[in-house]
């Protein structure tokens, strides 16, 4: 079966950390693997997309990894600011043309 | 553009009643997903449509479900009747490809069945 777990479920951290949020997935044949950030009340917005063939992709303070044979993705965010406070939902999308979800990590960047 | 346009915002119903959610993708985007997202189950694919056609409902809960893409730029979810059960936000995306392009959120039906 695909799956897709997150951790932390959750994670609160001081303004100015680099943190790490981690991303596993049973079933290393994906296509890709996206990042999401979803603020309450709204909908998902795409942070990042790593082709199966990629290992990373960065997108200003955002760096995210992925590593196939092992099954896991990391999100790297350095230097963060209350602004990043929000769930952050990864994706792997498989040949059935499903994006399976992991169930998010809640961010919370307290000043 | 405008981005996925969804509509209504807000749903509260009676049970027993049907409701019909409404989607506009984005122009030119070949893929339209339909997601419901509850606190228990996360993000769940409903179905999914490729040039209008349904590929894949296996997501669909029940017969209660149905959903319809008539044209490119309209596509409705509908539940009939309603349970209680189906309160949860329903979310549709649209990409222009399966492989090499993210997938664009709407804002979500906050759906309330009473």
């Amino acid at each position: 079966k695909q799956e897709v777990t997150q951790i932390p479920a959750a994670l609160s951290v001081p303004e100015g950390e680099n943190l790490v949020l981690n991303c596993s997935f049973t079933d290393s044949a994906i296509y890709n693997l996206q990042w999401f950030r979803q603020d309450p009340g709204k909908g998902l917005t795409s942070l990042l997309l790593i082709q199966s063939s990629q290992r990373e992709q960065t997108s200003g303070r955002l760096n995210a990894s992925l590593d196939k044979s092992s099954g896991r993705s990391t999100l790297y965010i350095a230097a963060s600011q209350p602004g990043d406070s929000a769930t952050y939902l990864c994706a792997a999308l498989y040949n059935t043309d499903k994006l399976i979800f992991g169930t998010g990590t809640r961010l919370q960047v307290f000043p | 553009d405008a981005g996925v346009i969804q509509s209504p915002r807000h749903e509260v119903t009676e049970m027993g009643q049907e409701v019909t959610l409404r989607c506009k993708p984005i122009s030119g985007h070949d893929y339209l997903f339909w997601y419901r997202q509850t606190m228990m189950r996360g993000l769940e694919l409903l179905i999914y449509f490729n040039n209008n056609v349904p590929i894949d409902d296996s997501g669909m809960p029940e017969d209660r479900f149905s959903a319809k893409m008539p044209n490119a730029s309209f596509s409705t979810l509908k539940i009939q009747p309603s349970e209680p059960r189906d309160s949860a936000v329903y979310f549709c995306a649209s990409s222009l490809s399966r492989e090499r392009d993210t997938q664009y959120f709407g804002p979500g039906t906050r759906l309330t069945v009473l």
